[in-house]
């Protein structure tokens, strides 16, 4: 069964423009999540959708950010105009019901670099 | 206070040694808990969940103490490919996001 990926592994852009992450979950997996690590910190979570719809996105920094899932499937996650402290590593995670565990299951990341 | 704190480490052991790390929790509503493996610029990877009554996964053993707010990992029988970082999470209570903690460092010696 194929993991969580993500696309790109790496983007490097300037301050001030656009990048859109891509996060695809494993197969029949309803929840999606997005977190992400600065450098030095700990991962930290952005929000989380269950299908097409955002159960929590309490952990968006800023309306710089703004993440879709349309039909559910997969999910992108842009943020426009970048800032330098946006630099970091984007993970992806899915997960089903199961129980009341959740256990979630991460992608390899994208890392962000913003000059 | 971090929501999630443990010991950053590093932790340097011979091959063959036992190992423990321990994790405190300030939010006693987190339901579930879970310790990641994360290996050098690659994914957190699940290494177990954590039950009330504590579980074992060949020589990795992992208790819950809920009085305390306080997880644990042990590994038995170090290995060098046990070399990494390992994450203590926490899944906020009523919602399905995980808290994690900084890390602990764990460098395995021949």
């Amino acid at each position: 069964e194929a993991g969580v990926t993500q696309f790109p592994s790496h983007s490097v852009i300037e301050k001030g423009q656009t990048v859109t992450l891509r996060c695809d979950p494993i197969s029949g997996h309803d929840n999606l999540y997005w977190y992400r690590r600065v450098m030095g910190k700990e991962i930290k979570f952005l929000l989380h959708f269950v299908k097409e719809s955002k159960q929590d996105e309490s952990g968006m920094p800023n309306n710089r950010f703004l993440a879709e899932r349309t039909g559910g499937t997969y999910s992108t996650l842009k943020v426009q105009p970048a800032e330098l402290e946006d630099s970091g590593v984007y993970f992806c995670a899915s997960s089903q019901e199961s129980g009341s565990i959740y256990e979630q299951y991460f992608g390899p990341g994208t890392r962000l670099t913003v000059t | 206070r971090k929501e999630v704190e443990q010991d950053p480490g590093p932790f340097n052991v011979p091959e063959g040694a036992t190992v423990a790390f321990n994790c405190t929790y300030s939010n006693s509503a987190s339901q579930s808990f879970f310790w990641y493996r994360q290996d050098c610029r690659k994914e957190p990877k699940l290494l177990m969940s954590v039950y009330s009554s504590g579980n074992e996964d060949g020589r990795f053993t992992a208790q819950l103490n809920r009085a305390s707010q306080y997880i644990s990992l042990l590994i038995r029988d170090s290995k060098l490919s046990d070399s990494a970082t390992y994450l203590c999470v926490a899944r906020s209570g009523g919602y399905n996001k995980l808290i994690f903690g900084a890390g602990t460092r764990l460098a395995v010696h021949p």
